[in-house]
């Protein structure tokens, strides 16, 4: 899997959007980047991922440079049960013979400031 | 309600002593897997099972058992060889036909004294 970077912790009025960077210049081709966020003491869940079009759901859009070696997760109204920790990571989409699970770095610290 | 489901959500145990971390799923996803979480830390899978009957050592396997006797639960053993068993500890599980959404349980918080 790809290694990702992302910042250690990121503030955001309550309101506005957050827009959370995550670095990935080694990804290749076909690996997907996906995003899940843990509120403290919870299980992680998953956001939304993409492979190089921007996607949208109901909680966020995710924006892939055309050179898929970074992206940027916004959450558009960002509320204080928004403040968590948003894990940015890249593979493929369907297990290929190797360990079959997720690699969760230490992500991002989002605190969201009434 | 669809979900996975883990219990308890505090296990106290002595030291020495096997304790096993319960997880149920009922979304029909044939795959299931455990991770470990350490303060201010990723995640670190310890085993996970594609498919019943059958599971494989993740990354931090040691200490650790499972079984698959049935698609809905993946029971996790933390035996008294694992040196540091104090964690939090999450359960997981994906439709293998989809890409690699996982949907997590809300986690067992185990303290060893």
């Amino acid at each position: 899997d790809a290694k990702t970077t992302q910042p250690t912790s990121m503030d955001c009025a309550e309101g506005r959007a957050a827009n959370l960077p995550c670095n990935h210049s080694t990804i290749s081709g076909n690996e997907y980047v996906y995003w899940y966020r843990q509120i403290h003491s919870q299980g992680p869940q998953y956001i939304i991922h993409g492979l190089k079009n921007n996607e949208t759901n109901e909680m966020a859009s995710l924006i892939i440079t055309e050179d898929r070696k970074s992206s940027t997760l916004i959450l558009p109204h960002a509320t204080l049960r928004d403040t968590a920790v948003y894990y940015c990571i890249v593979r493929l989409p369907h297990s290929g013979g190797g360990a079959d699970g997720l690699t969760f770095g230490k992500g991002t610290h989002l605190i969201i400031q009434p | 309600d669809g979900g996975i489901t883990q219990s308890p959500k505090y296990l106290f145990r002595k030291e020495g002593q096997n304790v096993t971390l319960s997880c149920e799923q009922n979304l029909n996803h044939d795959a299931m897997y455990w991770y470990r979480q350490d303060p201010g830390q990723g995640l670190r899978l310890i085993y996970y099972s594609q498919i019943v009957n059958d599971f494989q050592k993740g990354d931090i396997a040691e200490g650790y058992s499972v079984s698959r006797e049935k698609k809905e639960s993946f029971p996790l053993t933390v035996t008294s060889a694992q040196k540091n068993p104090t964690a939090f500890y999450l359960c997981a599980s994906r439709d293998i036909t989809g890409t690699h959404e996982q949907y997590f349980g809300p986690g067992t918080r185990l303290t060893v004294t």
